[in-house]
């Protein structure tokens, strides 16, 4: 069974630059997540999908951070402009429901360097 | 202070040492899970408890829900066990609706030859 993708798994911008990163979650898992985490942190959850519908996106910085999932597949997730502080490991997750006990599968990441 | 609490955060062992990272956590929680991440790497789930004790090979995980701590053990540890070793919980009042995981900051462990 193929794993969660993620792309890129590098990226290097400078501050006030656009990046955009994709995700494709494993197939049949309704829930996608996207999470932050920067160097010596935990994960942070960003923003919560159940299909194409946002379930959860109270930590995601709307002004300047925005996802999609506009078929209920894979995901974009933009971040524009961005600012030092966002350089991070941005990891995706998928789950077959969002039950408590539905396992979460997360992707390689994408390391996000901002110079 | 975190809701997800580990230590210690650093740990070197040497090949063949039994290894303990512990997790306490200030919440209820319906699961807690412990989640290996290799440098560079993406995140991999070990185990997924709700109580009780689980094992898998040489990885033991065990949780006391009253005490509101778990523990993950690495019999005859290796150098490919070095990784980051990460406990999140599952708290209890988000319902059915977000699987909302919180996340400790990850025990840095490396077994030296």
């Amino acid at each position: 069974e193929a794993g969660v993708a993620q792309s890129p798994r590098y990226k290097i911008i400078e501050k006030r630059q656009s990046v955009a990163f994709w995700c494709n979650p494993i197939s049949g898992h309704a829930t996608l997540y996207w999470y932050q985490q920067i160097l010596g942190q935990g994960p942070k959850l960003l923003i919560q999908f159940q299909n194409n519908g946002v379930v959860d996106d109270s930590q995601l910085p709307k002004d300047r951070f925005s996802a999609e999932r506009l078929k209920g597949v894979d995901s974009t997730l933009k971040i524009q402009p961005a600012k030092l502080e966002d350089s991070a490991v941005y990891l995706c997750a998928s789950s077959f429901g969002i039950g408590g006990y539905n396992e979460q599968f997360f992707g390689p990441g994408t390391r996000l360097t901002v110079l | 202070k975190n809701e997800v609490e580990q230590s210690p955060q650093n740990l070197t062992a040497q090949e063949e040492e039994f290894i303990t990272i512990n997790c306490s956590y200030s919440v209820g929680i319906s699961a807690l899970h412990w989640l290996q991440q290799h440098p560079g790497g993406g995140i991999v789930s070990l185990f997924m408890l709700s109580s009780g004790k689980k094992k898998h090979g040489r990885l033991i995980a065990t949780i006391n829900i009253q005490e509101k701590h778990s523990s993950l053990h690495i019999t005859a540890s290796h150098p490919r066990d070095s990784a980051v070793y990460i406990c999140a919980v599952r708290p209890e009042n988000y319902g059915g609706a977000t699987n909302k995981l919180i996340f400790g900051t990850g025990t840095l462990l490396a077994v030296q030859p």
